[in-house]
């Protein structure tokens, strides 16, 4: 079963608004990640956040992290057309290192310019 | 330039013909793996690598196979594919370890007929 659940699975929002998804996983982790998909092309990691931190800034993006309701989410401020691609959420379970990296289903984020 | 390549980019080919897809770093990464996407699905991992000569299961091993004789090297082997293997392929590395980021190949877009 996934590990991680995006939510929402589609998002449509104007150019300049802010765009927010959400993760939800099962099992105690050591590090969640959020990385970005473009069309069809490889995942590019944008932030990683540790189980004892609770919010993360890089740049445009905000993570928080909850353990205790086993969730995380993304916003993405004042967003732009390139903004649009698909988000997924990625854990490592407590206890093992980074091999056992699993990911979530995603988000499809559309910016309408 | 660092990065992953992985090839080919597209292929089909038809049931029970052995295949190979080549994946190959240039950043001296411990870490290698191969994951599939297919929608709905998210990215599951296949197989992956702490080193050479170490390989474990992923998630959905059955039906491939996978070496590292190689640091740099880590092919992914379809040795009698089937209609279920069509997918989207990415190969991964990263450093070994905890919190690592992965760096990410543009991706196999497989057909098997």
């Amino acid at each position: 079963s996934q590990q991680g659940e995006e939510d929402p699975q589609a998002l449509s929002i104007q150019e300049g608004e802010n765009a927010t998804m959400n993760c939800s996983y099962k099992t105690s982790i050591n590090n969640l990640q959020w990385y970005r998909q473009n069309s069809g092309r490889g995942l590019v990691h944008l932030i990683l956040i540790r189980s004892n931190e609770r919010e993360k800034h890089s740049g445009r993006l905000r993570v928080t992290l909850d353990t205790s309701k086993k969730s995380s989410s993304l916003l993405i401020t004042a967003s732009r057309a390139a903004d649009t691609a698909s988000y997924f959420c990625a854990t490592d379970m407590a206890n093992f290192g980074n091999e056992k990296l699993t990911f979530g289903t995603g988000t499809r984020l559309t910016i309408i310019p | 330039e660092a990065q992953v390549t992985q090839n080919p980019r597209y292929l089909i080919t038809v049931t029970g013909k052995k295949l190979t897809v080549t994946c190959s770093q240039n950043m001296n990464h411990e870490y290698m793996s191969w994951y599939r996407q297919d929608p709905g699905l998210g990215l599951r991992q296949i197989y992956y690598s702490m080193n050479v000569e170490v390989t474990d299961k992923g998630d959905v091993p059955e039906g491939y196979k996978v070496s590292r004789k190689e640091k740099r090297n880590f092919p992914l082997i379809l040795e009698s594919p089937s209609p279920n293997q069509t997918s989207l392929y990415f190969c991964a590395s990263s450093l070994w370890g905890e919190a690592d980021t992965q760096y990410f190949g543009p991706g196999t877009r497989l057909t098997v007929l």
